[in-house]
């Protein structure tokens, strides 16, 4: 039972255009998602969260909204850069009980073509 | 701040071998997570250790174990070594508190089951 789905295997934006990668979960438990980006042989690194009392949080280029209705999110990227072409993984914490514990989705590989 | 580091950075073993790995987290983490990323299972939950008491954990059996000493640092185990044990193992720290607290990454270890 996969809790955490990213349902886009891949995805490919221009340079200068706005990424969008999503996240769908089923567990209504999560109080805090966060946002991954990895590169091959490497540790994915933190970009953004956002807590279940808010429904988006800005960082830069980086903008993280959650749906909590439809138990979506989305992560977008403005503008994109070639930089930014890496695996991106969705996670959410079920309580403050877990913080140590993450669920994490399948990842989307985005490529970012100059 | 030195981030979270992980020693080996690679690793061969052949079936049946144990094999341990060591986790530093980030200065002033209590916080320590072990997951597995492997090619079909993507990113996995192993187990969360806090303040030397394992707080966490995840669905694999009894041949992964871990610990913590008391300085935070962190070293997993596995005994018996399968072929299907061949992955990327990733050591993520944190502060540990209950709210909204965030787990950085390391390197990871890659594993390699002959």
């Amino acid at each position: 039972d996969q809790q955490v789905k990213q349902n886009s295997p891949s995805l490919s934006v221009q340079e200068g255009r706005i990424s969008i990668l999503n996240c769908d979960y089923t567990n209504s438990m999560f109080d805090y998602f966060l946002w991954y980006k990895k590169y091959p042989a490497e540790g994915p690194t933190f970009l953004i969260s956002i807590s279940s009392i808010k429904d988006k949080n800005e960082d830069g280029r980086f903008t993280v909204f959650l749906n909590k209705s439809a138990k979506h999110l989305s992560l977008h990227i403005v503008p994109s850069q070639p930089g930014d072409s890496a695996v991106y993984f969705c996670a959410a914490r079920a309580g403050s009980s877990n913080t140590g514990k993450l669920i994490f989705g399948q990842g989307t590989t985005l490529q970012v073509k100059p | 701040k030195a981030g979270v580091t992980q020693t080996p950075r690679y690793l061969i073993k052949t079936r049946g071998q144990q094999v341990t790995l060591s986790c530093s987290p980030i200065s002033g983490h209590r916080s320590v997570s072990w997951y597995q990323q492997t090619p079909g299972q993507g990113l996995q939950f192993l187990f969360e250790y806090f303040s030397e008491t394992q707080r966490n954990k995840g669905n694999f059996p009894g041949r992964f174990s871990g610990r913590q000493f008391s300085n935070s640092r962190s070293e997993m185990n596995v005994s018996t070594l399968e072929l299907g044990d061949s992955a990327l193992y990733l050591c993520a720290s944190s502060a540990g508190g209950r709210g909204w607290d965030t787990q950085y990454f390391g390197p990871g270890t890659r594993l390699t089951v002959l």
